[in-house]
């Protein structure tokens, strides 16, 4: 049984460029969560996508967007980068909350993005 | 808005000893609470959930953990470390809005096993 898929792994992008990063979630999971991990923190939630519509969002600027395909899978998007922007980008995903047995995902591991 | 906050960003223990790494939660409601593992440019792998029930939670590699709402904590706990458990733990809080869950991440605490 696949996990969460991410690719790439590692990826080194200039200030200003755009990015994209992609996200296959586990078998029969439909909801795909990002967040950003900066080094030595824990990971800062991004958004959530459910039925192809971003569902909630953290405190992160519109630079990043997403999107979900109808297979479920999942893209991440930045513009202009900065360097701030340098961290590990997580993938998660799970069955959109139906009970108390649905909490908590399946991590993919992540993308390096280094700007520079 | 609901929070975690673990005590210790670094923590060491020798070989056999008992780990205890610390996580307090602020939460309005009751509250839905992880502990997570993350080995070396890996990502997140679930060691164990509190949902309802049973207040002490076993989870795997041998590790546990205590849900005390009086204490508001959830500590997790392994009674001999071995040198495989040297990662990153991170204590995590469950927010459900209008069925979408997502998780609130502590800041870590780095777990170093001395032989």
């Amino acid at each position: 049984d696949a996990g969460v898929t991410q690719s790439p792994t590692h990826l080194i992008k200039t200030r200003g460029q755009q990015v994209t990063l992609r996200c296959s979630p586990k078998s029969g999971h439909d909801t795909v969560s990002w967040y950003q991990q900066a080094l030595g923190q824990g990971p800062q939630f991004i958004f959530q996508y459910y039925e192809e519509e971003e569902r909630q969002r953290g405190n992160f600027p519109d630079r990043f967007s997403g999107h979900q395909f109808p297979n479920y899978s999942s893209e991440l998007n930045v513009n202009a980068l900065l360097l701030g922007d340098s961290a590990l980008y997580l993938c998660a995903s799970s069955l959109y909350w139906t009970g108390f047995s649905n909490y908590g995902y399946t991590f993919g591991s992540g993308t390096r993005l280094t700007v520079v | 808005a609901q929070s975690v906050t673990q005590l210790g960003s670094h923590v060491s223990v020798s070989e056999g000893a008992l780990v205890l790494l610390r996580c307090n939660y602020s939460s309005s409601v009751p509250p839905y609470l992880f502990w997570y593992v993350q080995y070396p440019n890996q990502g997140l792998q679930l060691l164990l959930k509190y949902t309802t029930g049973a207040t002490l939670v076993k989870g795997i590699n041998g590790f546990e953990a205590e849900f005390k709402k009086s204490e508001t904590s959830f500590h997790l706990t392994k009674p001999s470390a071995h040198m495989s458990d040297a990662a990153e733990y991170f204590c995590a809080v469950s927010e459900i809005n209008f069925g979408n869950e997502k998780l609130t991440f502590g800041t870590g605490t780095r777990l170093t096993i001395i032989p």
